[in-house]
């Protein structure tokens, strides 16, 4: 059973313009939420994390949104540009003890010039 | 600077073959994993580790298995490698108790087993 799901596995964007990535999840334990950032031929690389307690939290052009009640969170990526073409993992902590995360299984972004 | 490494980078071994990659970290961190990913099925966990001879199987350990005899490596050993296991896999690390979330990743390795 899949409990971070991304059931977008791929999105286009127009260079500029706004990226949204969505994920969802099933495990009301977890309590903190991470996007990863992977190139091809290389490891992924974290790019931003938000705590249950929050809403929202903002890094330069990237925001993510929890929205608890839904289980469900979104990373937006404002504007765009040709080098967030990558593929976007979101992952959650179910805290308790646990270092594990659990991973969806990914979107691939890819911003056109 | 401290970093996490993984060799080889590339291998390609044969059935029923034992192989051994290798992760490395210097941050001195407590907590290493091993994941593999597979295209339509992102990361999944192999086998984790809490720290010095401690151990524990993830959502996919069959086949698999690691030791930890010192903070810095966690080697995945293949006991007797299936075309099943080709896959890229990735080494993790993060800080131990009382932090939550990000693990840092290595570059990978991607296994081709004939």
């Amino acid at each position: 059973d899949q409990q971070v799901k991304q059931n977008s596995p791929s999105l286009s964007v127009q260079e500029g313009r706004i990226s949204i990535l969505n994920c969802d999840y099933t495990n009301s334990m977890f309590d903190y939420f991470l996007w990863y950032k992977k190139y091809p031929a290389e490891g992924p690389t974290f790019l931003i994390s938000i705590s249950s307690i929050k809403d929202k939290n903002e890094d330069g052009r990237f925001t993510v949104f929890l929205n608890k009640s839904a289980k469900h969170l979104s990373l937006h990526i404002v504007p765009s540009q040709p080098g967030d073409s990558a593929v976007y993992f979101c992952a959650a902590h179910s805290g308790a003890g646990s270092y594990q995360l659990t991973f969806g299984k990914g979107t691939k972004l890819s911003v056109i010039p | 600077d401290a970093e996490i490494t993984q060799s080889p980078r590339h291998k390609i071994t044969e059935t029923g073959r034992q192989v051994t990659l290798a992760c490395h970290q210097t941050w001195n961190h407590n907590n290493m994993f091993w994941y593999r990913q597979d295209l339509g099925h992102g990361l999944r966990l192999i086998h984790y580790s809490y720290g010095v001879h401690d151990t524990n199987k993830g959502e996919v350990s069959d086949g698999y298995s690691v030791s930890r005899s010192n903070t810095e490596d966690l080697p995945l050993t293949l006991e007797s490698a299936a075309s099943s296991q080709t896959s890229v896999y990735f080494c993790a690390s993060s800080p131990g108790q009382g932090y939550l979330g990000t693990q840092y990743f290595g570059p990978g390795t991607r296994l081709l087993v004939l």
